[in-house]
C-alpha cells in the first residue's frame, strides 16, 4: 500500500471556523490532489499540486486553499467552515510516469462535519 | 475539458448474474489514461485497472473484464458471475496525458449491490 497518511481521520467543528486536514506521503510522489466525496457528486477535485509550491485549482475550489511546502505534506485549509463543506475528504498522490505507474493512490478519508 | 459520464447511479442484481458498468468520456487530448476503481463498503478506494489511449486491446482478469472503445469514447467494465462481495461503488476516471493539466477527473460513480 502507498505510504499515505490523511489526519485527522474525523473531525467535527461549527460553521464559521478555520479547518486543515493534512496528508501526508512517504512515496517522494511529485503529484499530489485533494477530493471530496459527496453522495450523487462522486469524487470531485478540489485543488491539486505538482510539485512544490506549485498548486493549481480543481472543479470545486471555492471556499478552499492549499499548501505545499515540503514535497511530502499537502495542507487543505478551510478558512471558514459551512456546512456545505461537510464531506469525506480524500488524499491521493500520483507519480505521472507515464506506463504502468500512471495512477492513483488514495489515502483512508477524513470524515469532516460542520455543524 | 475533460469529463467522465457514468449514467448508472445505482445497480441491483441477483448473484451470479452478469452486469455491466458503463463509462463515457470527453478529451480533447490524444493520450490518455482510463481507470476503474472500487469503493467497498469499508471506504477505500481500490485501484482495478488503468487503459491508456493507445491500447485498444479488451482486458480480462478472473471475473472481472473491461471494453475500452475509442469510437464510442467509452470504457466498460463488465463483473461475470457476480458475488455478494462485489457489492461496492464503482468509479471511472480518465487523466489526460499530454495537456499540462495533470488532473484526474471522475464519473459520479455506480452503486452495485448483489443480492444474495
Amino acid at each position: 500500500d502507498a505510504g499515505i497518511t490523511q489526519s485527522p481521520r474525523h473531525k467535527v467543528t461549527e460553521t464559521g471556523t478555520p479547518v486543515t486536514l493534512r496528508c501526508h506521503q512517504t512515496e517522494n510522489h511529485r503529484y499530489m490532489y485533494w477530493y471530496r466525496q459527496d453522495p450523487g457528486h462522486g469524487l470531485r477535485l478540489i485543488h491539486y499540486s505538482y510539485g512544490v509550491k506549485d498548486t493549481d485549482k480543481g472543479e470545486v475550489s471555492d471556499g478552499y486553499s492549499v499548501s505545499r511546502s515540503k514535497t511530502e505534506d499537502f495542507l487543505l485549509t478551510l478558512e471558514s467552515a459551512t456546512s456545505s463543506q461537510t464531506s469525506v475528504y480524500f488524499c491521493a498522490i500520483s507519480e505521472r510516469q507515464g506506463g504502468n505507474r500512471e495512477k492513483l493512490f488514495f489515502g483512508s478519508g477524513t470524515q469532516l462535519s460542520v455543524l | 475539458a475533460q469529463k467522465v459520464t457514468q449514467a448508472q447511479t445505482e445497480i441491483s442484481v441477483v448473484e451470479k448474474e452478469d452486469v455491466t458498468l458503463d463509462c463515457v468520456y470527453e478529451t480533447r487530448d490524444t493520450t490518455y489514461y482510463l481507470f476503474w476503481y472500487k469503493q467497498p463498503p469499508s471506504g477505500e478506494l481500490v485501484f482495478l485497472i488503468r487503459r491508456n489511449s493507445f491500447d485498444e486491446q479488451n482486458e480480462i482478469s478472473g471475473r472481472y473484464s473491461w471494453n475500452f472503445q475509442k469510437s464510442t469514447s467509452s470504457f466498460n467494465f463488465t463483473i461475470t458471475a457476480s458475488q455478494v462481495v462485489d457489492s461496492a461503488v464503482y468509479f471511472c476516471a480518465l487523466s489526460e496525458a499530454t495537456s499540462g493539466t495533470y488532473k484526474y477527473i471522475f464519473g459520479t460513480g455506480t452503486r452495485l449491490k448483489v443480492l444474495a
